[in-house]
């Protein structure tokens, strides 16, 4: 089974400033067709997840320029450049390469 | 508009059994493969099980491997999770999402509560 780690497990961040998450996974998510499996998704206080980014990078429908994912192969980052209070809340990487997985989740915060 | 309604949790003794449901509309249900994911009380997300378009492949977590069946009924656009053998810790949110053909999962219901206790 692929295995998701993410650190930090919580972040508390000031407003404007920026915030990183790491995701490694315990073997590759880039397939041999080229495709990255894995997403990054966003649990508000009260909601469902969304989705966020899905092959590594790509911005899912509606979702705001200052989220970025990067990384490839074992190592993913999910980077948003100015924090806004409205991002607060659960974030999880999954990977989509073997059945499913996700990470344990990381708790961002406002300072 | 997407939308995916489940139903069926609530408060089911240990041992026992407990189906649920997720109603689909606002696509085309029987082209898309379907997944439940769970979240105990305070936890993280934990996929659970997934099934194919036509119902014909299903895929469970080690953790329900056994105890929970996955099927849908594509002539009614729902998706079901028949539970047995249930356990305290099976006691979580369970989501009902679609998987979109990158394999992600592009939209998510608003999750039915299932407890397991005595």
């Amino acid at each position: 089974d692929i295995v998701m780690t993410q650190s930090p497990l919580s972040l508390s961040v000031t407003p404007g400033e920026p915030a990183s998450i790491s995701c490694r996974s315990s073997q590759s998510l880039l397939h041999s067709n080229g495709y990255i499996y894995l997403n990054w998704f966003l649990q508000k206080p009260g909601q469902s997840p969304q989705l966020l980014i899905y092959s590594g990078s790509n911005r899912a429908s509606g979702v705001p320029d200052r989220f970025s994912g990067s990384g490839s192969g074992t190592d993913f980052t999910l980077k948003i450049s100015r924090v806004e209070a409205e991002d607060v809340g659960v974030y999880y990487c999954m990977q989509s390469l073997q059945t499913w997985g996700f990470g344990q989740g990381t708790k961002v915060e406002i300072k | 508009e997407v939308q995916l309604l489940e139903s069926g949790g609530g408060l089911v003794q240990p041992g026992g059994s407990l189906g649920l449901s997720c109603a689909a509309s606002g696509f085309t249900f029987g082209t898309y493969a379907m997944t439940w994911v769970r979240q105990a009380p305070g936890k993280g997300l934990e996929w659970v099980s997934a099934i194919s378009g036509t119902g014909g492949t299903t895929h469970y977590a080690d953790s329900v491997k056994g105890r929970f069946t996955i099927y849908r009924d594509n002539s009614k656009n729902t998706l079901f999770l028949q539970m047995n053998s249930l356990t305290a810790e099976d006691t979580a949110i369970y989501y009902c999402a679609i998987i979109s053909a990158k394999r992600d999962f592009d939209y998510w219901g608003q999750g039915t509560l299932v407890t397991v206790s005595s």
